[in-house]
């Protein structure tokens, strides 16, 4: 049982580059969510998903954008990358939205560089 | 809206020394909380929750008890390990913010031997 997976790990960009952090998960998880860590901030919500087709905007989501095509994957895209958006980005999944009764699951995170 | 204030980190202690890392909170209505737990180049894990007043969350030695009156979900352990060393998050949810994770800004424990 992998859990939560995320790629790359690792990522240094250029400012004005686009790229696209990938996030699996493989425990049939409805809610889905993006997350950055920041020093001194904690972890704040960027986008969250509470089922295929369907996406909203936490907290921090200017510059990002996400797509829930399938239960699985929830992809976060950085369409023109700012130093700002160096950060380190965990995704996480749970059984429902109704997390005050559910565990939470995080992937290893992506550290991200822009320059 | 919610809000979660960790005391500040990091925090250094002598193996088996006792621990705890202060958590307050500010909630629109009754949430639920929880201690989340980041070992070094690792995600988050849930390490305790407590999801009523008085209840008392534990796990692998820590313990936090849910304190209405005082809003606060204090985390301890009474004889700290090296591999303890992490960082440590208070983290709420709570109906009305759409049972959305509110996180605290983290307290580092380092344990030395």
């Amino acid at each position: 049982n992998a859990g939560v997976t995320q790629t790359p790990k690792f990522q240094v960009l250029k400012t004005g580059q686009s790229m696209t952090l990938q996030c699996a998960q493989d425990m049939n998880h409805e809610y889905m969510s993006w997350y950055r860590q920041d020093p001194g901030m904690g972890l704040r919500l960027i986008h969250y998903s509470v089922g295929a087709g369907i996406t909203d905007q936490g907290e921090v989501p200017n510059g990002y954008n996400v797509s829930r095509s399938t239960t699985e994957d929830f992809p976060l895209r950085l369409l023109s990358a700012a130093p700002s958006q160096t950060s380190v980005y965990f995704c996480a999944s749970s059984y429902s939205i109704g997390l005050l009764n559910t565990e939470a699951f995080f992937g290893q995170g992506t550290r991200l560089t822009v320059v | 809206g919610n809000s979660v204030t960790q005391m500040e980190g990091p925090v250094t202690l002598s193996e088996e020394a006792f621990l705890t890392i202060n958590c307050t909170y500010t909630a629109t209505g009754y949430p639920s909380l929880f201690w989340y737990v980041q070992y070094p180049g690792e995600g988050l894990q849930l390490l305790l929750k407590a999801t009523k007043a008085d209840d008392k969350g534990s796990n692998k030695g820590f313990e936090a008890t849910y304190r209405k009156e005082t809003t606060s979900f204090h985390l301890e352990k009474g004889s700290v390990q090296v591999s303890d060393s992490a960082v440590y998050f208070c983290a709420l949810t709570e109906q009305s913010s759409g049972d959305k994770l509110t996180f605290g800004t983290g307290t580092r424990l380092a344990v030395r031997p």
